[in-house]
């Protein structure tokens, strides 16, 4: 089984419409991230949470909140979607040190129309 | 701020030929550097990385060196393959960045038989 898992992995949805992307990981770590990746841009980084109870915005999260629920659970919503925010999101994990390598999972490929 | 540079793609190479992804940075302080590899229809996964100056990494045949003169990262490997088809990325983390990664641009590179 993948170590760190995101539902859907495919979702339309429409303009103004809430939604929810889902992210699991059985690896124990703390750290968890939402990347977005747009052609040509790389991945930026939406939300980033070191632990349960800390939050931290990166440096695209207008129109994004991020709810983590537990060590191993880290949802990202968008609360009114925009055609803009069509992209693959990738969650990620990674343990204490803060060098160790990141995990990805595979991705949610989100169009909105 | 934090930034890294890669070349450009696609890259269309015949297998057997020789890869090199040029990548160039600029960050504060030492950073240490990555190399990840996504395959078509997956996450991110790292691929090499090194920590500090003059460091090699290498994994799968591809090795890439932290040259701090030039700030480069380049990577490089000798005989590429059909199934090393796949989109590179470039990434940093500094000491400062409390473990986020900051990702380059990416490089598609398609190798046919």
């Amino acid at each position: 089984d993948a170590d760190v898992t995101q539902t859907p992995r495919n979702r339309i949805t429409k303009t103004g419409k809430r939604i929810m992307l889902e992210c699991s990981q059985t690896k124990g770590h703390d750290r968890m991230y939402w990347y977005r990746q747009d052609p040509g841009l790389g991945l930026r980084l939406i939300y980033y949470s070191f632990d349960v109870k800390d939050i931290n915005k990166g440096e695209i999260s207008d129109g994004y909140s991020v709810s983590r629920q537990a060590q191993a659970k880290f949802s990202l919503s968008l609360e009114s979607a925009i055609p803009n925010q069509t992209a693959l999101y990738f969650c990620a994990t990674s343990g204490l040190a803060g060098q160790e390598t990141q995990y990805f999972g595979p991705g949610t490929r989100l169009l909105v129309l | 701020g934090d930034s890294v540079t890669q070349m450009e793609g696609p890259v269309t190479l015949s297998e057997e030929a020789f890869l090199t992804i040029n990548c160039t940075y600029t960050a504060t302080g030492y950073p240490s550097l990555f190399w990840y590899v996504q395959y078509p229809g997956e996450g991110l996964q790292l691929l090499l990385k090194a920590t500090k100056a003059d460091d090699k990494g290498s994994n799968k045949g591809f090795e890439a060196t932290y040259r701090k003169e030039t700030t480069s990262f380049h990577l490089e490997k000798g005989s590429v393959q059909v199934s090393d088809s796949a989109v590179y990325f470039c990434a940093l983390m500094t000491t400062d960045s409390w473990g986020k990664l900051q990702f380059g641009a990416g490089t598609q590179v398609v190798v046919t038989p």
